[in-house]
């Protein structure tokens, strides 16, 4: 059985770094093909894709938030670290990890229950 | 970047009504395509990958079709749990990952 969650701080304020860790289990992120990926969903509005990390470590970002997004794993740990650099009220938000089972496939099949972060001073 | 476009945003419906959902992508995707169904306060649940690949467990009336540019979800008969929001997603390992603006589907 798959699970993944979510947890960081509720509250950061405008400028500081975000730091999001994804404790999953009943998968291994070193297993050839899978992947594991942060999405955000600010209250209201749409789905928003932001990064993705996959077994052999190749890391894809979005291109709008790249050069503020690093996506790492402990396959060790079992875990997925996503950090947001210069944060802003705009960034205020639900943010999920998932997981994708095929490099090639990459859909998300499992979600955790998100976190919600919320951006203010 | 790929950009996906929903239709309609909001769409009303009865319980039993077939429903059909598009999506366009602004460029070709094959058939790298996912929908997603996502209910107040909770994660989106898989429906629907590679364009029309049922995940396991989905209803068999959710279906997808399409491929290049333009795609499309359809339910045969609307059921009380079907109503949330519909979210398109484009993916391939060669670009970025993007969603669509969703669609409601509200009660009539």
């Amino acid at each position: 059985q798959i699970t993944l969650k979510e947890s960081g701080p509720t509250l950061v304020k405008p400028t500081q770094t975000l730091t999001l860790t994804c404790t999953f289990s009943g998968f291994s992120l070193s297993t050839s093909g899978v992947g594991v990926g942060w999405i955000r969903q600010p209250p209201g509005k749409a789905l928003e894709w932001l990064a993705l990390i996959y077994w052999d470590d190749d890391k894809r970002y979005s291109p709008s938030l790249k050069s503020r997004l690093t996506i790492t794993k402990d396959t060790s740990k079992n875990q997925v670290v996503l950090t947001m650099t210069n944060m802003d009220p705009v960034d205020t938000a639900t943010y999920y990890c998932a997981h994708s089972s095929n490099y090639y496939d990459s859909s998300f099949d499992y979600w955790g229950q998100g976190t919600l972060v919320t951006v203010s001073s | 970047d790929i950009q996906m476009t929903q239709s309609p945003s909001t769409l009303s419906a009865s319980v039993g009504d077939r429903v059909t959902i598009t999506c366009r992508a602004s460029q070709s995707i094959s058939s790298w395509l996912a929908w997603y169904q996502q209910k107040p306060g909770k994660a989106p649940k898989l429906l629907i990958y590679k364009a029309s690949s049922l995940e396991s467990g989905v209803p068999s009336r959710f279906s997808g079709s399409g491929s290049g540019t333009e795609f499309t979800l359809t339910i045969s008969s609307l059921q009380p749990d079907d109503f949330a929001t519909y979210y398109c997603q484009q993916y391939n390992s060669y670009f970025s990952w993007t969603f669509g603006q969703g669609t409601k589907v509200e009660i009539k």
